[in-house]
């Protein structure tokens, strides 16, 4: 097991445009989660599921992101009609039920709007 | 909201002294706290995590909490240049904003 898989590394688009993002956790990590993450900040949090069921969903988060664990294995982030301030870094963790808070942080996936 | 608060810093100590970092939390259900290193350009690594009052050690890291003052903090002893990083607390979910660690050889 290779740790946590983000793809694509990096992703530019232009405004208005739909984007998608994949994580795959370590593989006996049934919780997974999205953060967002802009410089000097720390990591935001989105949303996190426990095999296939999202658990939790920030407040935050505009209607415009979505996010699925369609098997409980890989995750899919979603962000529709992007907009200039959706550029950040992306990152995706999981963790084992008994240490949820002990994450495994995927490499992120950089994205820009233009 | 829940939140997690953190001095952005830099906090800059000599090479060989103690870093003492500090973090403050507003949920008191919060039950577990964990301290994450961030290289520049890097993901969060996991350092270290407290569930209980009190001190908790591992090698050079010790982690503090106090559960009553809401309040948890991270020591570093022998302070090296290459624990110069962001240092994340978070009560999980939520993360605090870090702060800069910058150790002067």
């Amino acid at each position: 097991d290779t740790g946590v898989s983000q793809d694509p590394r990096h992703k530019i688009t232009k405004r208005g445009q739909n984007v998608t993002f994949r994580c795959d956790p370590i593989s006996e990590h049934n919780r997974l989660y999205w953060y967002r993450q802009t410089l000097g900040q720390g990591p935001e949090f989105l949303t996190y599921f426990q095999n296939e069921a999202q658990l939790e969903k920030s407040r935050l988060l505009s209607d415009r992101f979505s996010a699925e664990r369609p098997k409980g294995s890989f995750s899919t982030l979603e962000i529709q009609r992007t907009e200039q301030g959706d550029s950040a870094m992306y990152l995706c963790a999981s963790s084992l039920p008994e240490t949820p808070g002990g994450y495994t942080f995927g490499s992120g996936t950089r994205l820009t709007v233009v | 909201q829940k939140e997690v608060e953190q001095n952005s810093g830099p906090l800059s100590v000599p090479e060989g002294a103690i870093a003492s970092l500090n973090c403050t939390y507003s949920d008191r259900g919060s039950q577990s706290f964990f301290w994450y290193r961030q290289y520049s350009g890097k993901s969060p690594e996991l350092i270290m995590f407290i569930y209980s009052n009190g001190d908790k050690e591992d090698g050079r890291f010790t982690a503090q909490l106090n559960k009553a003052s809401q309040y948890v903090s991270l020591l570093i002893r022998d302070s090296q240049p290459s624990d110069s990083a962001t240092y994340l607390c978070a009560a999980p979910p939520i993360f605090g904003t870090g702060t800069l660690l910058a150790v002067q050889p």
